[in-house]
Parts: structure tokens; sequence; C-alpha cells
């Protein structure tokens, strides 16, 4: 089925721990992005990346990384994670001038 | 500063209303309006767009209306059922405004009750 991955579905990680959250997209759109969704604030973006080979920051970028090696991959790595952290992590992809297409999440609780 | 502005942040229907969700944007580039609609739990999934051309996109029971000198768009759900309870994103993106990128309302939760 034509979608995106998302892996871990929930995780729990102690704080300063090193944590990378994966998202694969099946379907061969250039554009890739990092949403992290937290109560009353809706989606707010962490990083992107326009086509494979380039990333950019969003709205919230500080704490978390990104890269983007091929068309498919788009992991988000959390290099010392903080209780702030804390949230519901989408993966979404688009092809230009299309929706976006999200993944089911990663809910990742940082203690 | 490119914004959509949604409103209300929650909403209550009985069974058989009409839902509506409003919401407003500022960048005059923005040439592609979606609605997402997001159950617990999941990721949010596209619902229903429009493009500035017309006034009006009807989809079933969901209809978009689209007020482009007022800056304004808004989903309409006629005959609410208790499964559309979720919590709906309003956006907007276009080519003109610098990327493809969708900015995000911060979303309306919908609770349907019987």
């Amino acid at each position: 089925i034509a979608g995106i991955t998302q892996a871990p579905t929930s995780q729990i990680l102690a704080a300063g721990r090193r944590m990378t959250l994966r998202c694969t997209q099946d379907m061969r759109h250039n554009a890739m992005y990092w949403y992290r969704q937290d109560l009353g604030l809706g989606l707010r973006l962490i990083h992107y990346s326009n086509t494979a080979g380039t990333t950019g920051k969003g709205e919230v970028p500080d704490g978390y990384s990104v890269s983007r090696a091929n068309t498919d991959d788009f992991p988000l790595t959390l290099a010392s994670a903080v209780p702030s952290q804390t949230s519901v992590y989408f993966c979404a992809s688009s092809a230009p001038g299309r929706g976006y297409t999200f993944g089911s999440g990663t809910r990742l609780t940082v203690v | 500063q490119q914004q959509v502005k949604q409103s209300p942040q929650s909403l209550i229907v009985q069974k058989g209303g009409i839902s509506i969700i409003n919401c407003a944007y500022e960048n005059t580039a923005f040439d592609y309006f979606p609605w997402y609609q997001q159950f617990p739990g999941k990721g949010p999934a596209l619902l229903i767009a429009i493009r500035p051309d017309v006034s009006e996109k009807k989809e079933g029971r969901f209809t978009i209306s689209f007020n482009k000198s007022a800056k304004q768009f808004s989903l309409h759900i006629m005959d609410s059922q208790p499964g559309d309870s979720a919590t709906y994103f309003c956006a907007a993106s276009g080519a003109g405004a610098g990327s493809y990128q969708l900015t995000f309302g911060k979303g309306t939760k919908l609770s349907v009750i019987p």
C-alpha cells in the first residue's frame, strides 16, 4: 500500500539520550516534512526537504536534525532529548502543488 | 508573516446538524486550500481541497466555500454524524508564495453528539 511508514509508533526515552525517528515513503515524492503536534498548538514544522540532498529549517528546528540521502527516507534525530520534546511526531510527503500524505505518527515521551 | 487563522477551536454539533469551520489567510499568493481530517491516534488525511478559480467545491456531505476578496474559506459538513467527530485543519500554499509548503491553521476539534 502506497504511503508513509513511521517507526517506532511510540517510545519512552530518558532525557539526554539520542533518538532517531524513521520515515520512509514509497510514492517517489520529492518533498518531505517533519511536524510535531502538541495540544492547542496544532502542527508545527520542524524540518523539511524539497528534494533529496537538501534540507531546510521550519518553525521549531532547535534540538532536531534531519538528513535526506535519498528520495524515500527522511530520518529525524534528537541529539540529546529533553522533556519539552515530548510530543507526537508526524512525517509527511508531497508532490508539487498537491496535498500532503501523512504517516501515522510517533508518540515520544521524554522522561 | 504567512498565517492561516482557524476558528473555532472546538465545536459541538448535534447529529444531523451543520458543522461550519472558518479560516482566514493573509498571503494573496496562496492558491491551494486543503482541509485535513484527523482521528485520534491517526495522522491527518486530506479531506477536500479547492483552488481560487472556483467559489465552492462539494464532495458528498463536505463543502468548501471560498471568498477570494475576503481571503476566507470555510468547511461545511452537512448532516453531521458522530463518525465525523475528529480534528479538522485548514491549510494554504502557493508556488507564488515561495514554496509548496502548507501553512496550517491550529485545528478545530469537532464533536458530533447523538
